[in-house]
């Protein structure tokens, strides 16, 4: 069984720059979910997604997007990148079942180290 | 008032101690909680999971939750020096597009001492 993994591991951008960073959920997990976690800082929800559409989103502009694809891989976007967006970025892949009603197994990636400069 | 409290760290114990690390949330929908341990540069490792009231013990940790006072704590017995880590407290609440969504606590420091 294979766990959840996250590329690239670190990268640095320029101010207003775009960025993407993907995401292979565990097997057997259909939802993932995006965080961001700043320095000292517990991670902040940025969004779900489960059946290639976002399924709840935290208090990110739409600067920040996603993709979910049929192998329930997953993309973040950011465009226009601002200092403050430097962060540490956390894809979780968990499983929903009964119409979305109960969840399990959460299980995030090792993370993307994102510098903005 | 933020969702989720932790007490305000960091906090240091010496080797063999109990650590008490406690935590607070405000949505009386939460249903599951969570600690989790992050070591610097790493990503979040569930070591807890509690969803009713009272003890739940893995080894040398303790959860304990009281939804009555929206409480949730985490004992780790015998603290070893391989324990220092940043302690997360997360919550899931049900229903609504908040459903499967964690919400964590800032986070408290420990270090065990020799």
């Amino acid at each position: 069984e294979t766990g959840v993994t996250q590329s690239p591991t670190h990268l640095i951008k320029t101010r207003g720059q775009q960025v993407t960073l993907r995401c292979s959920s565990q097997s057997g997990h259909n939802t993932v979910s995006w965080y961001q976690q700043a320095l000292g800082q517990g991670p902040q929800f940025i969004f779900q997604y489960y059946r290639e559409e976002e399924n709840g989103r935290g208090n990110f502009p739409p600067r920040f997007s996603g993709l979910q694809f049929p192998n329930y891989s997953s993309e973040l976007n950011v465009n226009a990148l601002e200092l403050d967006d430097s962060a540490l970025y956390l894809c979780a892949s968990s499983l929903k079942v009964g119409s979305g009603q109960a969840i399990y197994g959460y299980t995030f990636g090792s993370g993307t180290r994102l510098t903005v400069v | 008032q933020k969702e989720v409290e932790q007490n305000s760290g960091p906090l240091s114990v010496p080797e063999g101690a109990i650590a008490s690390l406690n935590c607070t949330y405000s949505d009386r929908g939460s249903q599951s909680f969570f600690w989790y341990r992050q070591y610097s540069g790493k990503s979040p490792e569930l070591i807890m999971s509690i969803y009713s009231n009272g003890d739940k013990e893995d080894g040398r940790f303790t959860a304990q939750l009281n939804k009555a006072s929206q409480y949730v704590s985490l004992l780790i017995r015998d603290s070893q020096p391989s324990d220092s880590a940043t302690y997360l407290c997360a919550v899931i609440r049900a229903g609504g597009t908040s459903y499967g969504k964690l919400t964590f606590g800032q986070g408290t420091i420990l270090t065990v001492h020799p």
